[in-house]
């Protein structure tokens, strides 16, 4: 992908149980977001973690960022089947508004 | 708020003619608007970034010929992919910006399915 890799590629997991998706970025950032994208259609935007926080919350959503990996990771507690989608993060590179660049996805399937 | 349409939804075209795909900040004024392009089971690609009033930088690689981007307006970008041929079928989604509440927001269109018969 143009500005890094997610891993891993795809998960399935059951109803329930956790999961942990991992973002690794290529350049300086001032901040990262992950997205779902259900097939086949438009982008949600889940959290916003900037460059000098470590960790968010968001409902049954955690994120962490660790600039000195260049990585980020998405944890969902507690999956449901609705859960199922695919998980981009994205980032901001630092100082140039003007670009905006994904990671290559993680497909996550939640079975009931 | 903060809502961003894409029109057409779909479109099938015939290899050889061009397709305009519109992309509208309804709420808002977007100073910025992006255009990727999304291959099936991908990640979206950036593929130019557009600034009202001024020509648009494209990511290297993306042909500028080929892809005309014209942000006309803060409320309207549009995307013309010229003599497409069966290669361009695509996902297309565009994202505004709102540089004024700070350059991270972003807000993403529901996106164009092209396909190039």
């Amino acid at each position: 992908s143009q500005q890094g890799e997610e891993d891993p590629q795809a998960l399935s997991i059951q109803e329930g149980e956790n999961a942990t998706m991992n973002c690794s970025y290529k350049t300086s950032i001032n901040n990262l977001q992950w997205y779902r994208q259900n097939s086949g259609r438009g982008l949600v935007h889940l959290i916003l973690i900037r460059s000098n926080e470590r960790e968010k919350h968001s409902g049954r959503l955690r994120v962490t960022l660790d600039t000195s990996k260049k990585s980020s990771s998405l944890l969902i507690t507690a999956s449901r089947a609705a859960d199922t989608a695919s998980y981009f993060c994205a980032t901001h590179p630092a100082y140039n508004f003007n670009k905006f660049y994904f990671g290559s996805g993680t497909k996550l399937n939640v079975k009931p | 708020g903060a809502v961003v349409s894409q029109h057409p939804s779909r479109v099938i075209c015939k290899s050889g003619t061009s397709v305009k795909i519109e992309c509208r900040s309804l709420d808002f004024q977007a100073t910025t608007m992006f255009w990727y392009r999304q291959f099936p089971k991908k990640s979206l690609m950036l593929m130019a970034t557009s600034n009202e009033g001024s020509k648009a930088t494209y990511e290297q690689g993306v042909e500028k010929d080929k892809f005309l981007i014209n942000h006309a307006s803060l409320t309207l970008s549009t995307l013309t992919v010229t003599s497409a041929h069966p290669e361009d079928s695509s996902f297309y989604i565009c994202s505004a910006s709102t540089s004024g509440r700070g350059y991270n927001e972003q807000f993403f269109g529901p996106g164009t399915r092209l396909t190039v018969l």
